[in-house]
């Protein structure tokens, strides 16, 4: 089936810096691809989203491209701020059928100032 | 804000009782998923309806049960709870059942069973 992995957490920064978040995944055909994000309390916020080969996704100066070739969607920003810290999780969603949504595990984002 | 709207937002409830939690989607979305989201299975999907109809399941345990009524809006029902049913129970919406069309997420209900 399929399935999302992503790098392990916590990631801890310092302010300015730069971010990458690795996200991979497994699925039949071509599957829409997304990142949310989760802050402290709250619900899941659609970060951006690709949903063909190459497409490249981008909000709040996050950005992340759809890699076929590599299975893969990563997360990046050129200079993180400490409101930047939150859970963020990469997903699939498939193109048959139901679209249910496969989340990887998630990653904890820490930004010190 | 998304839009979608959860209640209860916290529910503290004894082993084997039975609860219920609501969900209203998005203005005009016709599709409601749930969601569940614990420190060890991470976020699981369980069901999916479509327009009042059962579109998906997924992960949903036996004592679990939805319905999506004429008004759009969704109930999950959990009965027999378990001290491993505390979590965090999350509803999208997105507006038609099929084609990549994202889902907007409610803020939750935090189930806790003592």
């Amino acid at each position: 089936g399929n399935s999302v992995t992503q790098m392990e957490g916590p990631v801890t920064l310092s302010e300015e810096a730069f971010l990458t978040i690795n996200c991979t995944y497994t699925a039949t055909g071509y599957p829409s691809l997304f990142w949310y994000v989760q802050y402290p309390g709250e619900g899941l916020q659609l970060l951006l989203k690709a949903t063909k080969a190459d497409d490249k996704g981008s909000n709040k100066g996050f950005e992340a491209t759809y890699r076929k070739e590599t299975t893969s969607f990563h997360l990046e920003k050129g200079s993180v701020q400490v409101s930047d810290s939150a859970v963020y999780f990469c997903a699939l969603s498939g193109t048959q059928g139901a679209q249910k949504l496969v989340f990887g595990q998630g990653t904890r984002l820490t930004i010190n100032p | 804000d998304s839009g979608v709207t959860q209640t209860p937002k916290h529910l503290i409830t004894a082993t084997g009782q039975r609860v219920t939690l609501r969900c209203s989607p998005r203005s005009g979305d016709l599709s409601v998923y749930w969601y569940q989201q614990s420190l060890d299975q991470g976020l699981q999907f369980l069901i999916q309806y479509y327009n009042g109809e059962e579109r998906a399941k997924g992960n949903i345990l036996e004592r679990f049960s939805a319905q999506q009524f004429p008004d759009l809006h969704s109930e999950l029902n959990l009965s027999s709870l378990e001290l491993g049913d505390s979590a965090l129970y999350f509803c999208a919406s997105s507006i038609r059942a099929g084609g990549p069309r994202e889902q907007y997420f409610g803020p939750g209900t935090r189930l806790t069973v003592t």
